[in-house]
């Protein structure tokens, strides 16, 4: 059962244009979330983070936020740029839905963003 | 400059044969994971070490096996006992066990001949 979904596989945006990525989870135990760029045949680049007590983290062009009551949370990269185009995963950690810390990350299948000049 | 480096970028093995593939790190983390990604997958969680001398299985153990004997280094070995070990692996460190930003290498490529 996939504990964080990225129901969209893949996303175009216009260069300058707002690129939004979203992300949806089912643990409600999960306390800390992550975003993480990919480009083919190399590893996951770190982001942003975001822990459950705040709503809204920023860091240059990139946005997360967090609506816990949703189980929802979302990538907004503004301006978007065509250096931007990549696989992006979501992820997630937090006290396992059996009891018990786990901070082990579980992460989502990842959009592919795709930023046309 | 500090990272993470995994050798070699792509591995080729023959059937029923093991083979280890190499994840070093000089970036003073404690915590260290190998990970394992499939074509239109996530990455699923095959190891983890929290310190030295200390590690866990993931999700997807079985067929595996893994050694942290220095803080530096996370080899994996891929045993004859996975039956389907085509992928890319991932190893990962973070500064502590926790919730913190994992640090990915390049990946290595495995291949079955």
């Amino acid at each position: 059962d996939q504990q964080v979904k990225q129901n969209s596989p893949s996303l175009s945006v216009q260069e300058g244009r707002i690129s939004i990525l979203n992300c949806d989870y089912t643990n409600s135990m999960f306390d800390y979330f992550l975003w993480y760029k990919k480009y083919p045949a190399e590893g996951p680049t770190f982001l942003i983070s975001i822990s459950s007590i705040k709503d809204k983290n920023e860091d240059g062009r990139f946005t997360v936020f967090l609506n816990k009551s949703a189980k929802h949370l979302s990538l907004h990269i503004v301006p978007s740029q065509p250096g931007d185009s990549a696989v992006y995963f979501c992820a997630a950690s937090g006290w396992s839905e059996s009891g018990g810390s786990n901070y082990k990350l579980t992460f989502g299948k990842g959009t592919l963003l795709t930023v046309n000049p | 400059d500090g990272g993470i480096t995994q050798s070699p970028k792509y591995l080729f093995r023959k059937e029923g044969q093991n083979v280890t593939l190499s994840c070093e790190q000089n970036l003073n983390h404690d915590a260290m994971y190998w990970y394992r990604q499939d074509p239109g997958q996530g990455l699923r969680l095959i190891y983890y070490s929290q310190i030295v001398n200390d590690f866990q299985k993931g999700d997807i153990a079985e067929g595996y096996s893994v050694s942290r004997e220095k803080k530096e280094s996370f080899p994996l070995t891929v045993t004859s006992a996975q039956k389907n070990p085509t992928a890319f692996y991932l190893c990962a460190s973070s500064i502590q066990w926790g919730n913190q930003p994992q640090h990915f290498g390049d990946g290595t490529r495995l291949s079955i001949l």
